[in-house]
């Protein structure tokens, strides 16, 4: 079955430091794996897309990566600040469907000032 | 103005009743879903309707009944609530185009007691 991994333990980091989230799958890559951020209270918000013909995207001080031969996509924040302390989501399609996602569990990202 | 909403934010209910909860998008979104986020966090997808009619169906109790009157609303109806569908239900929308991103409603809280 197709599974998406995340670290479940929280992420504790200082202010101005790089956090970086991983996450894994199991069987096939996928087409895409989208990144979502959550907040406590609050449904999940789009964050980044990357297809699997792309090693990395951007945006603002994002990056995502995807290695088809790890399985796996690294989630980096750069100049990381308190407001950025939220639960981060990986998702994958599955199923055959393009648009059916399957979520990983999260991983907390704490920053401390 | 809000993009996607659902009604109510809180639903506190006894065992074996009957509830419903209302969403709405106001996107032009094509598809819509319903989400269970269970008290690991863990977000899994139940229903999607596009355009009105049911495409995904992830092995649901039957006691849940989700209806599109429009391609804009999909409520979601439980019946004889039972004590393990206490969770945090969302709403969500996509273009239902391949790749795209789906906006979350804000939660709607179940508590059966």
């Amino acid at each position: 079955s197709q599974k998406i991994e995340q670290n479940s333990e929280a992420l504790n980091i200082q202010e101005g430091k790089t956090a970086t989230l991983t996450c894994n799958y199991t069987n096939y890559s996928p087409a895409y794996l989208q990144w979502y951020r959550q907040d406590p209270g609050r449904g999940p918000v789009f964050l980044l897309l990357i297809r699997e013909n792309e090693k990395e995207k951007r945006k603002e001080r994002l990056k995502v990566t995807f290695d088809t031969t790890l399985k796996q996509s690294l989630f980096h924040i750069t100049a990381s600040q308190p407001a950025d302390s939220a639960t981060y989501l990986c998702a994958r399609p599955y199923g055959g469907a393009t648009n059916k996602l399957i979520f990983g569990t999260g991983t907390l990202l704490a920053v401390q000032p | 103005d809000t993009a996607v909403s659902q009604t109510p934010k809180y639903l506190v209910t006894q065992m074996g009743n009957d509830k419903s909860i209302k969403c709405e998008q106001n996107l032009g979104h094509d598809t819509m879903y319903w989400y269970k986020q269970d008290s690991k966090k863990f977000l899994k997808i139940m229903f999607s309707y596009n355009n009105k009619e049911l495409i995904i169906n992830e092995t649901v109790p039957n006691r849940f009944s989700p209806k599109s009157p429009d391609k804009a609303h999909l409520n979601l109806h439980i019946n004889s609530l039972e004590l393990g569908d206490s969770a945090v239900y969302f709403c969500a929308s996509s273009s239902g185009t391949d790749y795209n991103e789906q906006f979350f409603g804000p939660g709607t809280r179940l508590t059966v007691l």
